[in-house]
Formats: structure tokens, C-alpha cells, sequence
């Protein structure tokens, strides 16, 4: 079983939509979540980390269940700009309690 | 603002043949990290230099080996190239040790080994 999983998509889906995304992580133990953003052919960068109460930044939130080892990501008002891949991270103790990478889950929104 | 900066972006090799990526970050970062991205895999950690003069071995080290050159710069060496290497390469900085802080990457490099 991977560390990290997560649904590889695409979810395609109309602008205004909203969109869920969710991510499990098998670790118990883990501490820090976070979500990344990763257009094609570009590096990933920090969407936003997910706290363990939930946390909201404009369109986006984040959840973490710990109890069912997953996190999610909601995205209201989808924009043709959101198309990306999401990729969900986790620290990891197995790799030195360095960041685990999920493969990633990928948005296509639509006109 | 360049930020984290890797060369070359492109690069194609034969198998056994060697080469050196480059990654210097001006984010004045303690740490430094080498992922490697195949598709459906996720970015896997290759090595990690959690400050300067240190360097450890990540989830896939084999075949690969590392320098902290300065606080700036840190480089990945491929000695004899094999087809499984074949992958997308990114460098990535951090204030403090990951998961403590965001990362910051480099723009990539596309290495395929024929």
C-alpha cells in the first residue's frame, strides 16, 4: 500500500463548479499536511497546509480527519485557472521524517 | 527573484554515460532536497542536505550521489546512466527541515537515459 493515495482523475468539471478531492495517508503517526499545486510541465508549488481544525483560504478548504487517515481538498467557484494537478503531501517518518508525495490527482475545469 | 534554479533543463544520455545536475537557490535556505517525478509515482526523495556540509539519503538513493557544494548550491551526480533513470528532476529548498517549513522548487530537468 502506498504511503499517499490519492485519485488520479481527471475530474473534469464545468466553471463555477465545486470539487472535492481526497487524500489517505497510512502513517498514523503523521504530523503535517499540506496541499500542492503542479500545472503541466511546471515544479509544484504550496497551495496551502491543512490544519488540524480545517482551514480556508478564499475558494479553497482543507480538511484533516484523523481518525479515517484522510485529508480533503474543496475548491468553490471553479475558474479555468484551477485546472491543474493537486498533489497531496505528508510527512513521513518511514523516509526520515521528510514529505511523501502523493501522485497526485488532476482538475480540468471547463468552459 | 530566481528563487531555485536547476541546469540543464533538458538533457538526453546513452546508458553509462555521466552527468551532474546543478541546483543553486538564493533564498539564503538552510536545506536542500533532489526529487525525482515519474508519472503516477509522485515526486520520491533521491537525497536531502539539511544544512550546509550534511547530506543524507532519501527514499531512492541508488544509483545517484550528492554535494552540498555551499550553503547555496547542491548537486546531483548520475555516474553511469541507466534507462530507469529516466525521469523529471527537481530541486527543492527549505528555511528549516521539511516538514517544518514550505518547499520551493526549481523548474526541473527532463533527463532521458536511451
Amino acid at each position: 500500500r502506498k504511503e499517499v493515495e490519492q485519485d488520479p482523475g481527471p475530474f473534469n468539471v464545468p466553471e463555477g463548479a465545486t470539487v472535492a478531492f481526497n487524500c489517505t495517508y497510512s502513517n498514523s503517526a503523521s504530523q503535517s499536511f499540506f496541499w500542492y499545486r503542479q500545472d503541466c510541465r511546471k515544479e509544484p508549488k504550496l497551495l496551502m497546509s491543512v490544519y488540524s481544525s480545517g482551514n480556508e483560504d478564499g475558494r479553497f478548504t482543507a480538511q484533516l480527519n484523523r481518525a479515517s487517515q484522510y485529508i480533503s481538498l474543496l475548491i468553490r467557484d471553479s475558474k479555468l485557472s484551477d485546472s491543474a494537478t493537486y498533489l497531496c503531501v505528508v510527512n513521513s517518518y518511514n523516509a526520515g521524517n521528510m514529505l511523501t508525495f502523493g501522485g497526485g490527482t488532476r482538475l480540468m475545469v471547463k468552459p | 527573484n530566481a528563487g531555485v534554479t536547476q541546469t540543464p533543463k533538458f538533457q538526453v544520455l546513452k546508458t553509462g554515460q555521466s552527468m551532474t545536475l546543478q541546483c543553486a537557490q538564493d533564498m539564503n535556505h538552510n536545506s536542500m532536497y533532489w526529487y525525482r517525478q515519474d508519472p503516477g509515482m509522485g515526486l520520491r526523495l533521491i537525497y536531502y542536505s539539511a544544512s550546509e556540509g550534511t547530506t543524507d539519503k532519501g527514499e531512492v538513493p541508488n544509483g545517484y550521489n550528492v554535494s552540498r557544494l555551499n550553503k547555496r548550491e547542491f548537486s546531483l551526480r548520475l555516474e553511469s546512466a541507466a534507462p530507469s533513470q529516466t525521469s523529471v528532476y527537481f530541486c527543492a529548498s527549505s528555511e528549516g527541515l521539511a516538514p517544518t517549513g514550505e518547499l520551493f522548487f526549481g523548474e526541473g530537468s527532463r533527463l532521458t537515459v536511451l
